[in-house]
């Protein structure tokens, strides 16, 4: 079964630690992984997909086809990075269906 | 370009009413995805549709709750005799193509059944 797995609901760092935000799917497959993010009061948004090997607002995520993961770092937090982080994936193409885990709040305290 | 407007941002109905939910895609955009998130939950895919056609409803439950995007106008997500378990947020995107291109989100219509 299609599935992504964020095991942590709640992270809390200090501003300036490293951050990982960790994803992990089941999918038989090869996917497309995303990572979303929510900021207080606005509307979901993409943050990264592995296949455009990007790094936004100073995030990357690797895609580790072995461990079946997708996890989202950030060597220094920043408390402008508080938000819900999703992580997703889509079977691609015409499939029109991303899944979705249950998301980690990201905390960051000054 | 405004993003993808959903309204009302929320909706109140009783049990057994009808609840109809509004998506305006960005302009340019002719796919649609309606996803449902339950409190404590990920989002939940429900359907997929590009203009007068149903692409995919596999997460659609089976009855009482429909989607069209027709030709002209808004897509609407429509859930006849609504229950307690109806209540949630309930999330619309749209993108220029299909899923692998980016989707742009609403910011979700809150529904609760009373």
């Amino acid at each position: 079964a299609q599935r992504v797995t964020q095991p942590e609901k709640l992270l809390s760092v200090f501003k300036g630690a490293p951050v990982e935000l960790k994803c992990n799917y089941s999918y038989s497959g090869s996917p497309e992984l995303f990572w979303y993010v929510q900021y207080s009061r606005q509307r979901l948004q993409l943050l990264l997909r592995h296949i455009s090997r990007e790094s936004i607002k100073g995030f990357t995520a690797d895609l580790n086809k072995g461990e079946t993961s997708f996890h989202l770092k950030k060597p220094f937090a920043q408390e402008e990075d508080s938000a819900m982080y999703y992580c997703a994936l889509s079977g691609g193409g015409s499939q029109g269906n991303l899944i979705f885990g249950k998301g980690t709040k990201l905390s960051v305290k000054p | 370009n405004a993003g993808v407007m959903q309204n009302p941002r929320h909706l109140v109905r009783r049990r057994g009413q009808e609840a109809r939910l509004r998506c305006s895609p960005m302009k340019g955009h002719s796919h649609v995805y309606w996803y449902r998130q339950l409190p404590e939950e990920g989002l939940k895919f429900m359907v997929y549709l590009q203009k007068e056609n149903i692409i995919d409803e596999s997460g659609m439950p089976k009855e009482r709750f429909s989607a069209e995007f027709p030709k002209e106008g808004p897509s609407i997500l429509r859930i006849q005799q609504v229950v307690r378990g109806d209540s949630a947020a309930y999330f619309c995107a749209s993108s220029r193509q299909g899923m692998d291109t980016e989707a742009f989100f609403g910011q979700g219509t809150r529904l609760t059944v009373v």
